[in-house]
C-alpha cells in the first residue's frame, strides 16, 4: 500500500526567503515521486519528478526536491520565494511500473508575503 | 501545443438534468482519468481509462459514467446530477499507464442546484 503525508497544510514565507514544503511517503515498493503546483483557477502542473535516477531533482521555476529513502521523504525547496509561487502544492507517489493507483497528498497552500 | 482541453469550464445546472463534460488530449496518451477536487478532501479519482474501450472505476464513481471510444477523448457523463456533485472536475492524461506523471486540463467548475 502507498500513502503520502504533507506535513503542513499551510506555509507562509516572505518574498526572497527560502521555501520548504515537506512530504513523506509510505510505499511497499520502489516509488516514483512527483510534485505538482496548482495556481488559483488552474489545473495542476508538474513541477518535478523522481523516478530512480539522481536523488536531487531539479524542476521548473527554480524548485528542487531531494529523495531520501532512509527518511522516506521528498521535500520541495526553493532558495528564494517569488510572489508568483503562491499556490497549492501536491506531493504524489506512484509505483514505477504498475497499474497501481496514483496517490495524491492533501496539498500545502503556500502564501508569499511581500 | 500539447494540451488537455475540458469543456465547459463553468456550468450551473439543476438536479436531474443530464450533462456531459468533454475532455480531449492531443498527445496520443494511452491513459486518461477524471478527478474531482473538493475542499478538505483533496483530489479523488472518479474513473480512469488505460486505453480505448477500457475503463475502470476510481474511488468515487457513483453517479458518473464515462466512455472511451477514441484515444483522444474521454467524456464524463452525469446522467442525473445531484447537488453533492457540485465540485471542480479535472481531466488528466499520461503517456505511461499507472504513473504519477499526469497532464491536467484547466478544470471544469460544476454547480448543481
Amino acid at each position: 500500500a502507498q500513502s503520502v503525508t504533507q506535513l503542513d497544510s499551510h506555509v507562509s514565507v516572505s518574498e526572497g526567503t527560502p521555501v520548504l514544503l515537506r512530504c513523506n511517503y509510505s510505499s511497499s515498493y520502489s516509488p516514483s515521486l512527483f510534485w505538482y503546483v496548482q495556481h488559483p483557477n488552474k489545473g495542476l502542473q508538474l513541477l518535478l519528478k523522481y523516478t530512480s535516477a539522481a536523488t536531487l531533482v531539479k524542476g521548473i521555476n527554480g524548485f528542487e526536491a531531494e529523495f531520501k529513502k532512509s527518511e522516506t521523504s521528498f521535500h520541495l525547496t526553493k532558495p528564494s520565494a517569488h510572489m508568483s509561487d503562491a499556490a497549492e502544492y501536491f506531493c504524489v507517489v506512484s509505483r514505477k511500473t504498475s497499474y497501481d493507483k496514483v496517490i495524491f497528498g492533501p496539498g500545502t497552500s503556500l502564501s508569499v508575503i511581500p | 501545443e500539447a494540451q488537455v482541453t475540458q469543456n465547459p469550464r463553468y456550468l450551473i445546472t439543476v438536479t436531474g438534468k443530464k450533462l456531459t463534460v468533454t475532455c480531449s488530449q492531443n498527445m496520443n496518451h494511452e491513459y486518461m482519468s477524471w478527478y474531482r477536487q473538493d475542499p478538505g478532501l483533496g483530489l479523488r479519482q472518479i474513473y480512469y481509462s488505460m486505453n480505448v474501450e477500457v475503463t475502470d472505476k476510481g474511488d468515487v464513481p457513483e453517479g458518473y459514467k464515462v466512455s472511451r471510444k477514441e484515444k483522444r477523448n474521454f467524456p464524463l457523463i452525469l446522467e442525473s446530477p445531484s447537488p453533492n456533485q457540485t465540485s471542480l472536475y479535472f481531466c488528466a492524461s499520461s503517456p505511461l499507464v499507472g504513473t504519477g506523471e499526469l497532464f491536467f486540463g484547466e478544470g471544469s467548475r460544476l454547480t448543481v442546484l
